[in-house]
């Protein structure tokens, strides 16, 4: 079935520090969504892209849909220690009702 | 505004007794649903998606079931829980033709014992 890989799964950094992570398909999506999770809640979206090429920032946040229509990214600026969590990416299958997920990145943030 | 809830959020089941999550939302019509199962806190997998009532589509085989009786009520069910259905529950709901733009619930973390 479909498949999104993330990498990194993991990344350890120190406050302040540039984060980028990012996800890739073998197959195209016409949509790309970025998620976090923090630790016990339900995913929030923070992102979504619409069109190959497109670049859209939600504050310190900027992704990225590639032009292929098989990858995207994801930057955070600055990071804090509310950026810790779980980050996922995800694309609806090509007319259909569902959305598939990445493994995610698991962000932590050294005080 | 839109508001989804699911219940309960902490469950702790013998091995073999049932099962019923239950979740709702308001402030829409007409949504799609989903139940996504997540383990170990890493990877969202879907269970089941409904795109209305009594219409339900189970991505995964296994002992779980899910029933939509009502427009906004998306219930996961199982007869007879296994240690493997340990995880965390997550309820989700979209609106028609925005299926990328998930809104979940709180989750419902369920240990089998």
């Amino acid at each position: 079935g479909q498949q999104l890989n993330q990498s990194p799964q993991s990344m350890f950094i120190q406050e302040g520090e540039d984060v980028s992570m990012n996800c890739t398909s073998s197959s195209i999506f016409n949509t790309w969504l970025w998620y976090k999770q923090d630790p016990g809640e339900g995913p929030v979206l923070l992102i979504a892209l619409y069109k190959a090429g497109e670049l859209t920032s939600n504050g310190r946040l900027t992704a990225q849909f590639g032009i292929t229509r098989k990858d995207s990214f994801l930057n955070i600026s600055a990071s804090i220690p509310s950026d810790v969590g779980i980050y996922f990416c995800a694309g609806p299958f090509l007319g259909a009702q569902k959305l598939v997920f990445g493994q995610g990145t698991r962000l932590t943030i050294n005080p | 505004s839109q508001t989804i809830h699911q219940w309960p959020a902490t469950l702790v089941q013998p091995v073999g007794s049932p099962l019923s999550l239950e979740c709702t939302v308001e402030g829409t019509s007409n949504p799609n649903l989903y139940w996504y199962r997540q383990a170990a806190g890493r990877g969202l997998q879907l269970l089941f998606y409904s795109v209305g009532i009594g219409q339900i589509s189970s991505e995964v085989p296994q002992n779980l079931s899910a029933s939509r009786p009502q427009d906004r009520q998306f219930i996961l069910s199982s007869k007879k829980l296994l240690l493997s259905d340990s995880g965390f529950y997550l309820c989700a709901w979209s609106r028609t033709g925005r299926s990328g733009e998930l809104f979940f619930g709180e989750g419902s973390r369920l240990t089998v014992l």
